[in-house]
Formats: C-alpha cells, sequence, structure tokens
C-alpha cells in the first residue's frame, strides 16, 4: 500500500486568490491523480500528472485554472487559481497500487473553502 | 460509456445488523474491476473490497463482502455486524479502459443507530 500525504489538510481563502496544495508519496509511482470532490458530491477527476511531461486534464478542466507540477516521482502539487466560491471542495491526491488488485490510494484530502 | 449508479442516497441500519448498499454499473468492455470505498467525515478515501469482473467467487474482506451478479451488473456491499465506526459516506467505484480511469458513484451514506 501506498501512504500519501498532503498539505494543507483544510484552508480558508478568499477569491480571486490562488492555492497551491502538496501531495508527497511514500513510495516512487509513475502516475498520480488529482480528485475534485464538490459538497455532498462524488469524486471527479482532475488531471493525471506524470513525471516529466504535461498533465493530462479531463473535460471541464484546463490547466490555466488547475496548473499541476510533478517534478519527480514522489511528489505533485495541484494549484486551484483565481478562486470562487464554486471551488469550495475536498481536493484529493491519489495513486495507484502496484498490486494485482490495483486498486486506488487516497491521501486525506485538502477542504478548500472559499469565501 | 462507463457508468456507475449508487440509487441510495441515504441507509439507516440499527447496531449490529446486517445492512446491503446497492451498486449498479455500466460497461461494454469485459475486463473491469469493482470497487468499495468509506468515506468517513474526515474525509478520507478508505479501500474496503475489491471485484474483478473474472472472479468466480464473491469478494470478502472481514465485515464487508460483495454480491456481485454479473449478469444484472451489480455489485452490492454488505455490511455484517453493523458497528457506529461504519457510519460513514460509501462509494462504489469502477475501473475499466481504456486508460483504466476509475468511475465513481454518487455515494451512499450510511448511519448506524445505537
Amino acid at each position: 500500500s501506498a501512504v500519501i500525504s498532503q498539505k494543507p489538510s483544510r484552508d480558508i481563502c478568499q477569491r480571486g486568490t490562488s492555492l497551491t496544495i502538496q501531495c508527497q508519496v511514500d513510495s516512487q509511482v509513475t502516475m498520480m491523480f488529482w480528485y475534485r470532490q464538490q459538497p455532498g458530491q462524488s469524486l471527479t477527476l482532475i488531471a493525471t500528472a506524470n513525471q516529466g511531461s504535461e498533465a493530462t486534464y479531463e473535460s471541464g478542466f484546463v490547466i490555466d485554472k488547475f496548473p499541476i507540477s510533478r517534478p519527480n516521482l514522489t511528489f505533485s502539487t495541484l494549484t486551484v487559481s483565481n478562486m470562487s466560491p464554486e471551488d469550495s471542495s475536498i481536493y484529493l491526491c491519489s495513486v495507484r497500487g502496484q498490486g494485482i488488485v490495483d486498486e486506488q490510494y487516497f491521501g486525506p484530502g485538502t477542504r478548500l473553502t472559499v469565501t | 460509456a462507463q457508468k456507475i449508479t449508487q440509487t441510495q442516497p441515504g441507509m439507516f441500519v440499527q447496531e449490529k445488523e446486517a445492512v446491503t448498499l446497492d451498486c449498479t454499473y455500466d460497461t461494454s468492455d469485459p475486463s473491469y474491476g469493482l470497487f468499495w470505498y468509506k468515506q468517513p467525515s474526515s474525509g478520507e478515501m478508505i479501500f474496503l473490497i475489491y471485484q474483478g469482473s473474472y472472479d468466480q467467487q464473491n469478494a470478502t474482506e472481514g465485515r464487508y463482502s460483495l454480491n456481485f451478479q454479473k449478469a444484472r451488473k451489480s455489485a452490492n456491499l454488505v455490511i455484517s455486524a453493523s458497528q457506529l465506526g461504519d457510519s460513514a459516506m460509501y462509494f462504489c467505484a469502477m475501473r475499466a479502459p481504456p486508460g483504466n480511469q476509475f468511475y465513481f458513484g454518487t455515494g451512499t451514506s450510511l448511519t448506524v443507530i445505537p
């Protein structure tokens, strides 16, 4: 299994500002995933971050709004830019397991509130 | 298109009783994986149980079992002997081609009553 940590665990931000969320994994992984969970909703994949290449964004998410960095095989950041109240969500970092089951492991999440 | 459906927004169960959380899925690919996750109020996602599309037997993990009915495309989670700590959101998910992306259902909120 993978142990994933995220910083910050929660934050309250003003609209128009940006927040960078950090994700650290205790093992080297090829792909890291960023999910958004809006209040009372399910998880939605924002993008897949590969080391050494540009992140791949899902429909409805763009790099200007959610820039991602992946400097090495154990670390990634997600920035939520020019925030609005609609960005208030839990943001979760995730990696895929290496075993037969290949489940997704999730970080503890970053609970963001935009006022 | 891949799709996961959870039709029970909220469920209640008496402590020590068993409860079934429903999940149906839709995929045209013969190779897929089905997962259940628990999300307590703290927000973390906890992996509970997995069922592969080619698995002949229903998966079990302690008090969790997965009632896999392939022809009906259902993968219901059964929690036996419910405990107060089981109160949480439960998400059904499917991993399927292309790209083996995970698709999540809308979740079921389970409340265990003392």
